[in-house]
Protein backbone atom coordinates (compact mmCIF):
# COMPACT_ATOMS: atom_id res chain seq x y z
CA UNK A 1 0.00 0.00 0.00
CA UNK A 2 0.94 3.91 0.05
CA UNK A 3 3.67 4.92 2.78
CA UNK A 4 5.14 8.06 3.39
CA UNK A 5 8.23 7.86 5.79
CA UNK A 6 9.99 10.07 7.49
CA UNK A 7 12.88 8.81 9.88
CA UNK A 8 13.41 11.76 12.06
CA UNK A 9 11.16 12.26 14.81
CA UNK A 10 12.64 15.58 16.51
CA UNK A 11 15.29 17.97 15.42
CA UNK A 12 16.67 20.49 17.64
CA UNK A 13 18.35 23.59 16.08
CA UNK A 14 20.02 27.35 16.84
CA UNK A 15 18.64 29.93 14.83
CA UNK A 16 19.86 30.18 11.87
CA UNK A 17 21.34 26.81 11.57
CA UNK A 18 20.58 24.78 8.36
CA UNK A 19 16.90 22.07 8.42
CA UNK A 20 17.02 18.84 6.24
CA UNK A 21 13.89 16.46 6.89
CA UNK A 22 13.81 13.36 5.26
CA UNK A 23 11.35 12.12 3.61
CA UNK A 24 10.67 9.14 1.43
CA UNK A 25 7.25 7.61 -0.52
CA UNK A 26 6.15 4.44 -1.99
CA UNK A 27 2.85 3.97 -4.13
CA UNK A 28 1.99 2.31 -7.49
CA UNK A 29 0.67 5.86 -8.94
CA UNK A 30 1.02 9.00 -9.53
CA UNK A 31 1.24 10.93 -6.29
CA UNK A 32 1.38 14.79 -5.62
CA UNK A 33 3.23 15.20 -2.79
CA UNK A 34 2.84 17.98 -0.04
CA UNK A 35 4.76 19.11 3.25
CA UNK A 36 2.37 20.44 5.75
CA UNK A 37 2.99 22.45 9.29
CA UNK A 38 1.20 21.90 12.41
CA UNK A 39 1.64 24.74 14.86
CA UNK A 40 0.26 23.53 18.47
CA UNK A 41 -3.01 23.93 18.80
CA UNK A 42 -4.34 23.89 15.48
CA UNK A 43 -4.55 21.73 12.56
CA UNK A 44 -1.91 21.38 9.47
CA UNK A 45 -1.37 24.24 7.35
CA UNK A 46 0.16 23.54 3.75
CA UNK A 47 3.49 24.30 3.00
CA UNK A 48 3.75 23.53 -0.33
CA UNK A 49 3.02 20.72 -2.94
CA UNK A 50 4.46 19.91 -5.90
CA UNK A 51 2.32 17.79 -8.86
CA UNK A 52 4.48 16.77 -11.34
CA UNK A 53 8.13 14.80 -10.88
CA UNK A 54 11.31 16.20 -11.27
CA UNK A 55 10.19 19.85 -9.81
CA UNK A 56 10.84 21.95 -6.92
CA UNK A 57 8.06 23.48 -4.60
CA UNK A 58 8.81 26.67 -2.11
CA UNK A 59 7.65 28.43 0.27
CA UNK A 60 8.57 30.97 3.18
CA UNK A 61 12.81 29.42 3.01
CA UNK A 62 11.72 25.98 2.68
CA UNK A 63 12.31 23.90 -0.74
CA UNK A 64 11.38 20.48 -1.79
CA UNK A 65 11.89 18.38 -4.74
CA UNK A 66 9.59 15.97 -6.25
CA UNK A 67 12.63 12.99 -7.28
CA UNK A 68 11.09 10.34 -9.01
CA UNK A 69 14.11 8.56 -9.48
CA UNK A 70 14.64 8.06 -5.38
CA UNK A 71 11.30 8.44 -4.51
CA UNK A 72 11.73 11.59 -2.04
CA UNK A 73 10.58 14.56 -1.67
CA UNK A 74 13.07 16.37 1.42
CA UNK A 75 12.66 19.28 3.04
CA UNK A 76 15.35 21.83 3.63
CA UNK A 77 15.76 25.51 4.78
CA UNK A 78 19.12 27.53 5.07
CA UNK A 79 18.33 29.33 8.24
CA UNK A 80 15.29 28.40 10.48
CA UNK A 81 14.16 30.82 13.25
CA UNK A 82 12.58 30.24 16.01
CA UNK A 83 9.66 30.77 14.35
CA UNK A 84 9.92 27.83 12.48
CA UNK A 85 9.59 25.72 15.64
CA UNK A 86 6.48 23.10 14.78
CA UNK A 87 5.81 19.47 13.56
CA UNK A 88 6.49 19.00 9.86
CA UNK A 89 4.47 16.17 7.80
CA UNK A 90 5.01 15.08 4.53
CA UNK A 91 2.33 13.69 2.97
CA UNK A 92 1.36 12.14 -0.47
CA UNK A 93 -2.19 11.75 -2.51
CA UNK A 94 -2.15 9.13 -5.53
CA UNK A 95 -5.07 9.62 -8.04
CA UNK A 96 -6.34 6.40 -9.57
CA UNK A 97 -9.02 5.93 -11.45
CA UNK A 98 -9.32 9.63 -11.99
CA UNK A 99 -10.61 9.98 -8.35
CA UNK A 100 -8.35 11.76 -5.80
CA UNK A 101 -7.48 9.94 -2.52
CA UNK A 102 -6.93 10.53 0.61
CA UNK A 103 -4.37 12.39 2.30
CA UNK A 104 -1.24 9.94 3.15
CA UNK A 105 0.74 11.48 6.01
CA UNK A 106 4.19 10.70 7.13
CA UNK A 107 4.77 10.17 11.02
CA UNK A 108 6.32 13.85 11.50
CA UNK A 109 9.28 15.64 12.61
CA UNK A 110 9.23 18.11 15.52
CA UNK A 111 11.03 20.78 14.91
CA UNK A 112 12.56 23.11 17.35
CA UNK A 113 14.60 26.24 17.44
CA UNK A 114 16.46 27.69 20.11
CA UNK A 115 17.45 31.80 19.59
CA UNK B 1 -10.02 33.78 2.03
CA UNK B 2 -11.15 29.57 2.13
CA UNK B 3 -11.86 28.72 5.80
CA UNK B 4 -12.57 25.02 7.69
CA UNK B 5 -13.83 25.56 11.09
CA UNK B 6 -14.40 22.23 13.32
CA UNK B 7 -16.69 21.89 16.71
CA UNK B 8 -16.56 21.15 18.82
CA UNK B 9 -12.57 21.96 19.53
CA UNK B 10 -12.39 19.78 22.24
CA UNK B 11 -15.00 17.31 23.75
CA UNK B 12 -15.38 14.35 26.67
CA UNK B 13 -17.50 11.65 26.35
CA UNK B 14 -17.95 8.70 28.92
CA UNK B 15 -16.86 5.26 27.51
CA UNK B 16 -19.86 3.69 25.46
CA UNK B 17 -21.52 7.03 24.34
CA UNK B 18 -21.08 8.87 21.15
CA UNK B 19 -20.05 11.70 19.97
CA UNK B 20 -20.82 14.14 17.22
CA UNK B 21 -18.09 16.58 15.66
CA UNK B 22 -18.96 19.35 12.48
CA UNK B 23 -16.60 20.38 9.71
CA UNK B 24 -17.89 23.68 7.67
CA UNK B 25 -16.43 24.65 4.86
CA UNK B 26 -16.19 28.24 4.54
CA UNK B 27 -15.08 30.65 1.33
CA UNK B 28 -15.13 28.04 -0.98
CA UNK B 29 -16.82 24.56 -1.98
CA UNK B 30 -16.11 21.43 -0.25
CA UNK B 31 -16.65 18.77 -3.34
CA UNK B 32 -14.65 16.55 -1.27
CA UNK B 33 -14.67 16.14 2.56
CA UNK B 34 -11.85 13.54 4.16
CA UNK B 35 -11.94 12.78 7.99
CA UNK B 36 -8.19 11.84 9.59
CA UNK B 37 -7.81 10.51 12.87
CA UNK B 38 -4.78 11.97 14.85
CA UNK B 39 -4.13 9.17 17.87
CA UNK B 40 -1.58 9.85 20.78
CA UNK B 41 1.81 9.66 19.25
CA UNK B 42 0.85 8.49 16.12
CA UNK B 43 0.01 10.10 12.59
CA UNK B 44 -3.18 11.40 10.48
CA UNK B 45 -4.96 8.42 9.80
CA UNK B 46 -7.57 8.46 7.06
CA UNK B 47 -10.80 7.53 8.24
CA UNK B 48 -13.18 8.17 5.35
CA UNK B 49 -13.37 10.52 1.82
CA UNK B 50 -16.58 11.47 1.26
CA UNK B 51 -17.88 13.51 -1.82
CA UNK B 52 -20.96 15.39 -3.14
CA UNK B 53 -23.26 12.81 -4.74
CA UNK B 54 -21.44 9.85 -4.35
CA UNK B 55 -20.94 6.72 -1.99
CA UNK B 56 -18.94 7.62 1.43
CA UNK B 57 -15.35 5.54 1.18
CA UNK B 58 -13.81 4.19 4.13
CA UNK B 59 -10.30 2.98 4.70
CA UNK B 60 -9.37 -0.13 6.26
CA UNK B 61 -10.22 -0.63 10.31
CA UNK B 62 -12.79 1.98 9.83
CA UNK B 63 -16.69 1.64 9.14
CA UNK B 64 -19.86 3.17 8.24
CA UNK B 65 -21.35 1.38 11.62
CA UNK B 66 -18.38 2.80 13.95
CA UNK B 67 -18.46 6.78 12.19
CA UNK B 68 -21.08 7.24 10.19
CA UNK B 69 -20.59 10.76 8.29
CA UNK B 70 -22.80 13.08 6.43
CA UNK B 71 -21.79 15.23 3.44
CA UNK B 72 -25.00 16.77 2.76
CA UNK B 73 -23.94 19.87 0.56
CA UNK B 74 -20.59 21.73 -0.17
CA UNK B 75 -19.87 23.41 3.07
CA UNK B 76 -20.82 20.76 5.79
CA UNK B 77 -20.06 17.41 7.14
CA UNK B 78 -20.37 15.76 10.65
CA UNK B 79 -19.19 12.56 11.30
CA UNK B 80 -20.03 10.42 14.97
CA UNK B 81 -17.80 8.17 16.68
CA UNK B 82 -20.57 5.53 18.05
CA UNK B 83 -20.31 3.74 21.06
CA UNK B 84 -16.46 5.57 21.67
CA UNK B 85 -13.97 3.84 23.89
CA UNK B 86 -10.21 4.74 25.03
CA UNK B 87 -8.74 3.54 21.40
CA UNK B 88 -11.01 6.24 19.72
CA UNK B 89 -9.33 9.30 21.49
CA UNK B 90 -7.26 11.82 19.40
CA UNK B 91 -7.77 14.59 17.05
CA UNK B 92 -9.72 14.28 14.40
CA UNK B 93 -9.37 16.50 11.57
CA UNK B 94 -11.68 17.33 8.60
CA UNK B 95 -9.81 18.18 5.32
CA UNK B 96 -12.53 19.90 3.18
CA UNK B 97 -11.38 20.03 -0.68
CA UNK B 98 -12.42 22.28 -3.55
CA UNK B 99 -11.13 21.52 -7.02
CA UNK B 100 -7.33 22.88 -6.10
CA UNK B 101 -6.18 22.51 -2.65
CA UNK B 102 -7.12 20.69 0.93
CA UNK B 103 -7.93 23.16 3.27
CA UNK B 104 -7.96 21.51 7.12
CA UNK B 105 -10.06 22.40 10.01
CA UNK B 106 -8.06 22.94 13.72
CA UNK B 107 -9.82 19.35 14.79
CA UNK B 108 -11.88 18.14 17.84
CA UNK B 109 -10.27 16.78 20.15
CA UNK B 110 -11.75 13.80 21.75
CA UNK B 111 -11.26 12.66 25.40
CA UNK B 112 -12.35 9.03 26.52
CA UNK B 113 -13.10 8.75 29.98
Amino acid sequence: GDSVIQMQGQVTLSENDFLFINCTYSTTGYPTLFWYVQYSGEGPQLLLQVTTANNKGSSRGFEATYDKGTTSFHLQKTSVQEIDSAVYYCAMRDVRDNYAQGLTFGLGTRVSVFP
Amino acid sequence: GALVYQYPRRTICKSGTSMRMECQAVGFQATSVAWYRQSPQKTFELIALSTVNSAIKYEQNFTQEKFPISHPNLSFSSMTVLNAYLEDRGLYLCGARDSYEQYFGPGTRLTVL
